[in-house]
């Protein structure tokens, strides 16, 4: 069975690092993009990027290029999504999802969603 | 970036009410379109991919279609748990982009 889970929900302040995971199991790691979309307070969803574990391939959307890093450790199939050093405007839902590495690259699994708060 | 523009973004509908979501992207896109179902609190959930290939699990009610840059989810009799926002997405460019949502709300 294909899962995708999460790291559980974070409170910071302003300016710290933080950095949350998506641990997968039940399929080939390396096949397959993880990406990571944000979700902030009754809003739409944005993509913030992908990586594909077999080459650590990384694509960033433009709006999110140098706001954040995603990596991946193989030897435990997960991805991560960090953070130098967070904002207020970074309060939102955090979601990775599993995208097939050809054809519609569309995303099948999706973990569970993690809350993220930035407050002073 | 390529724009993906939904249409409505809210609708008020009653069970066995037929439904169609537009969504329109600012070029051609072929059919790289996936659309999702989310409900509150929960992940989104992959309905349709390719335009109109139905995710395996998914109700025959929902259909999609188009290609290029104007695209349809149809949902043909909504049942009470189909009430959700829907979102299409474009996976053709990087960034992959999502259009705004559309609640589905009972009238």
């Amino acid at each position: 069975e294909v899962q995708l889970v999460q790291s559980g929900a974070e409170v910071k302040k302003p300016g710290q690092p933080l950095k949350i995971s998506c641990r997968t199991s039940g399929y080939i790691f390396g096949d397959y993009w993880i990406a990571w979309v944000r979700q902030m307070p009754g809003k739409g969803l944005e993509w913030l990027g992908m990586i594909y574990p077999a080459d650590s391939d990384t694509r960033y959307s433009p709006s999110f290029q140098g706001q954040v890093t995603i990596t991946v450790d193989n030897s435990i199939t997960t991805a991560y999504l960090q953070w130098s050093s967070l904002e207020a405007s970074d309060n939102a839902m955090y979601f990775c999802a599993r995208h097939s590495g050809s054809g519609s690259f569309s995303g099948d699994y999706w973990g569970q969603g993690t809350q993220v708060i930035v407050s002073s | 970036d390529i724009q993906m523009t939904q249409t409505p973004s809210s609708l008020s509908a009653s069970v066995g009410d037929r439904v169609s979501i537009t969504c329109r992207a600012s070029q051609g896109i072929s059919r790289f379109l996936n659309w999702y179902q989310q409900k509150p609190g929960k992940a989104p959930k992959l309905l349709v991919y390719s335009a109109s290939t139905l995710q395996g699990g998914v109700p025959s009610r929902f259909s999609g279609s188009g290609s290029g840059t104007d695209f349809t989810l149809t949902i043909s009799s909504l049942q009470p748990e189909d009430f959700a926002t829907y979102f299409c997405q474009q996976t053709y460019y990087t960034p992959w982009t999502f259009g705004q949502g559309t609640k589905v709300d009972v009238k």
